[in-house]
């Protein structure tokens, strides 16, 4: 079945520095990627996506690349800001005849950055 | 904006005891889920549902069963509650079967005691 690998966290960064969140995935068909967000005390809230090999996925500072070859969905910020202290979560979703739109998670890998 | 909202966002229960969690979306999504999240774990899937009266097992469905009887709302429903099912509980929404952008609530944390 569908699956998701995060890198081990959590991850401490200081304000300002390079961030990469790995993500590696398997899946039977040609999957859409994900990566969500969950700050504090909140729900989950989509930060960006990726339907197809190559396309690049960028909000808020964020980016991924969707990688077919490697499989890989990488998360990467350029400066990362203490707002930016959150779990981050990467996803697929197979868009199959009876799976439809849901998602599969990876383990979440907690970011805190520090002042 | 679409909004997810979950009922509680804590619950303290009795071993043995039911347990309805219910969530309600306000944007006349057809689809909805019910995810629960452990550390290290991640998110897994327990039920979906993809019509009104109409269900399907995700990952994990033991000891959970669901109702949908409107669009807007989707309920889980722990028989007997065990300490296991110790959790946060995660509802979510989209828009239509194949849509994937996906809408959650708040979050319920149940504790079993």
């Amino acid at each position: 079945g569908d699956s998701v690998t995060q890198m081990e966290g959590p991850v401490t960064l200081s304000e300002e520095a390079f961030l990469t969140i790995n993500c590696t995935y398997t899946a039977t068909g040609y999957p859409s990627l994900f990566w969500y967000v969950q700050y504090p005390g909140e729900g989950l809230q989509l930060l960006l996506k990726a339907t197809k090999a190559d396309d690049k996925g960028s909000n808020k500072g964020f980016e991924a690349t969707y990688r077919k070859e490697t499989t890989s969905f990488h998360l990467e910020k350029g400066s990362v800001q203490v707002s930016d202290s959150a779990v981050y979560f990467c996803a697929l979703s197979d868009r199959g005849e009876t799976s439809g739109s849901r998602l599969t998670f990876g383990e979440g890998t907690q970011l805190t950055v520090n002042p | 904006d679409v909004k997810v909202t979950q009922s509680s966002r804590y619950l303290v229960k009795r071993t043995g005891e039911k347990v309805f969690l219910e969530c309600v979306q306000d944007m006349d999504h057809e689809n909805m889920f019910w995810y629960r999240q452990d550390p290290g774990l991640g998110l897994r899937l327990i039920y979906f549902s993809y019509d009104v009266k109409m269900k399907e097992k995700g990952d994990i469905p033991e000891g959970y069963s669901v109702s949908r009887e409107k669009k807007e709302r989707f309920s889980l429903i722990l028989e007997s509650a065990s300490t296991n099912q110790t959790s946060m509980y995660l509802c979510a929404s989209t828009k239509r079967r194949w849509e994937t952008e996906a809408f959650f609530g708040q979050g319920t944390r149940l504790t079993v005691v």
